[in-house]
């Protein structure tokens, strides 16, 4: 059974780059067949998808956040990992990494526990 | 703002059935999923693509679609289904994805 960890700091200071990295458990990222995915939750609020790799190294970005947002993979470690550059108070938020198969209607599952990061001086 | 709209909150009498809807072009076009969220949890996925539940997710959860509307029914609520449940699917380009704003389900 996949499952998947965040890990990360959890205070992060304005204008800094935030950095997460996601452990991926019991299957391979290098396998294929899945995009490996960031999605966030502000506090109180809903969700919001950030951004996804596939195990090539192919991404795709929410355009509202596409100029500041960078995924990167590593397969050696199966691990993927999100840099939010540039953050204010508004990044504030709980972090979530999840995989969703590559088929036209895709879902998410499963996900990772969830990290809060906090934008604070 | 989100491409798929949810109604903020419904409630619904113990053991009755209820529907939460998620509204959308892209839906016309796309399947939703939809996730159950408690408090100080992640996400679960209950519903995926035509009406596909995954294991371990209880048959009183189906899911249906018509036109721009998608639909989540619990068919005999319990009080364990309280949650925010949140539909998810591609945005109107297809190229990447959205969620709904989420409903807040009360169980009474």
């Amino acid at each position: 059974q996949v499952q998947l960890q965040e890990s990360g700091p959890g205070l992060v200071k304005p204008s800094q780059t935030l950095s997460l990295t996601c452990t991926v458990s019991g299957g391979s990222i290098s396998s294929g067949g899945y995009y490996w995915s960031w999605i966030r939750q502000h506090p109180g609020k809903g969700l919001e998808w950030i951004g996804y790799i596939y195990y090539s190294g192919s991404t795709y970005y929410n355009p509202s956040l596409k100029s500041r947002v960078t995924i990167s993979v590593d397969t050696s470690k199966n691990q993927f990992s999100l840099k939010l550059s540039s953050v204010t108070a508004a990044d504030t938020a709980v972090y979530y990494c999840a995989r969703a198969p590559t088929v036209t209607n895709n879902w998410f599952d499963p996900w990772g526990q969830g990290t809060l990061v906090t934008v604070s001086s | 703002s989100s491409e798929l709209t949810q109604d903020p909150a419904v409630s619904v009498a113990l053991g009755q059935t209820v529907r939460i809807t998620c509204q959308g072009d892209s839906l016309r076009s796309y399947y939703a999923s939809w996730y159950q969220q408690k408090p100080g949890q992640a996400p679960v996925l209950v519903i995926y693509g035509k009406n596909n539940r995954p294991s371990g997710i209880p048959d009183r959860f189906s899911g249906s679609s018509s036109g721009n509307t998608a639909s989540l029914t619990i068919t005999g609520a319990q009080a364990e289904d309280e949650a925010d449940y949140y539909c998810n699917s591609r945005d109107s380009s297809g190229n990447f994805w959205v969620f709904g704003g989420g409903t807040k389900l009360t169980v009474l």
